[in-house]
């Protein structure tokens, strides 16, 4: 398996523009995690999917993020408009349940955001 | 969430045993005891978890205190592979269980030549 694939690897923008990140979860995960992390603040849950459902989106910092998760092979945050503060990694994560309990989560290489 | 506590950085010698202490008095009975580690410019990686018993695989030790309010991390033979930022989280596992977690800051491990 190819692990949690996101794209782009590095982006780049300037303020007011619109960004969209791309992941794609490891087949057959149910689970699907957007964080962000940064020197400041440390790697933070945004917002989590179970099924294509989001079940808690309460550490979205504003009305700008928005996630979606069309179907079980992919998922996209959208930030609009950008801010310099957005600056950071954003890395997507995917697990699944197996004997009842959920498992680890596999995460991807990430995504460097960088809004001059 | 319950909170854990960590050094903020620990050093070791190559091929050197490295114990990673991870404080978690507030644990309640359901959670599991998870370990991630993220190496520079990576994403985490699972490393290891358990809920009371020691547990052993290819990459680590876990250590669980009798009472739960502390573990430990150990590495048995620190490479300088394994020069990371070291996490010690709480989640409940069982199904339907509310996955977020809270990763805090981790302990950065330098590993000496």
């Amino acid at each position: 398996d190819a692990g949690v694939i996101q794209s782009p690897r590095h982006e780049v923008t300037e303020m007011g523009q619109e960004v969209t990140l791309r992941c794609k979860p490891i087949s057959g995960h149910d689970y699907l995690f957007w964080y962000r992390q940064t020197m400041m603040r440390g790697l933070e849950l945004l917002i989590y999917f179970n099924n294509n459902v989001p079940i808690d989106d309460s550490g979205m910092p504003e009305d700008r993020f928005s996630a979606k998760m069309p179907n079980a092979s992919f998922s996209t945050l959208k930030i609009q408009p950008s801010e310099p503060r957005d600056s950071a990694v954003y890395f997507c994560a995917s697990s699944f349940l197996a004997g009842g309990l959920a498992r680890e989560q596999f995460f991807g290489p990430g995504t460097r955001l960088t809004v001059l | 969430d319950a909170k854990t506590t960590q050094p903020n950085s620990m050093e070791s010698n190559e091929e050197e045993p490295v114990h990673l202490p991870c404080n978690h008095s507030t644990i309640s009975g359901t959670d599991y005891i998870h370990w991630y580690r993220q190496l520079p410019s990576q994403g985490p990686e699972y490393v290891i978890h358990g809920l009371t018993s020691n547990v052993n695989n290819r990459m680590a030790s876990l250590a669980i205190a009798e009472d739960r309010k502390s573990s430990t991390l150990i590495l048995h033979r620190a490479t300088l592979r394994d020069a990371a930022v070291y996490y010690c989280i709480l989640r409940d596992d069982r199904t339907g269980g509310y996955q977020k977690v809270t990763f805090g800051t981790g302990t950065k491990l330098q590993v000496i030549p």
